[in-house]
């Protein structure tokens, strides 16, 4: 089957740096794309990776390696505001969105 | 606000009641989605409209049945539903090209309780 898997919930300081890891096992790949969703709030596009290597966007950068089934977004000088989930989701064959059940990141003044 | 509009926000519901989820898009996208999302779990793709044209439909019991009269809007109507179906209903759209990325805009979605 299908397998997308983010941990479930982080902890974070503010002005510090954290990584989501998102490890997926697909029927193939046509991109990977990380969404932010704060509590209540609709989901929004944060990045689309579908080539290896690290895409940086300000203070957000995500990194895909097809090879290993695995990519990462990193939050530099965070902010309480960057309380929120992180949803992985990965565009197998058929174009078909697979999602992760999210990461919520806890930030701590 | 995403461009995406749903109403209602809230809803509450006994099982025997028939109601509707509504969704606008304001983004001239051509393709329009709803999903389910429970807490702790991923989120489900329910229904997929492409050019107003059903195009998915994941084994989506037969109490939820959409409804696209045209590009930018889309329904959900609910009846004799269950308590497992209390979730957050998501309505996204997007413009569906030959190439790139499919990003999804999705709205606020509409907190669903069924007693």
């Amino acid at each position: 089957g299908q397998n997308i898997d983010q941990p479930t919930e982080m902890t974070a300081t503010e002005g510090a740096i954290v990584q989501i890891n998102c490890t997926y096992q697909t029927s193939g790949f046509n991109g990977l794309f990380w969404y932010q969703q704060h509590a209540g709030e609709a989901p929004t596009f944060l990045s689309y990776n579908v080539l290896d290597g690290l895409e940086e966007k300000g203070r957000f950068s995500s990194f895909l390696s097809r090879s290993k089934g695995y990519s990462y977004l990193l939050l530099k000088e965070l902010q309480m505001k960057d309380s929120a989930s992180y949803l992985c989701a990965v565009m197998d064959s058929n174009y078909q969105l697979i999602w992760g059940a999210g990461t919520k990141l806890i930030i701590k003044p | 606000e995403t461009g995406v509009t749903q109403t209602p926000r809230h809803l509450v519901m006994g099982m025997t009641n028939k109601k509707s989820l509504k969704c606008e898009q304001h983004l001239g996208h051509n393709a329009m989605y709803w999903y389910k999302q429970s807490a702790k779990k991923p989120l489900e793709l329910m229904f997929v409209y492409s050019l107003e044209e059903r195009v998915e439909n994941n084994s989506v019991p037969s109490r939820f049945s959409p409804e696209c009269p045209n590009s930018s809007h889309l329904f959900l109507h609910l009846h004799t539903l269950q308590p497992e179906d209390s979730a957050l209903y998501l309505c996204a759209s997007s413009q569906v090209r030959d190439s790139g990325a499919n990003v999804l805009t999705f709205g606020a979605g509409s907190r669903l309780t069924v007693l």
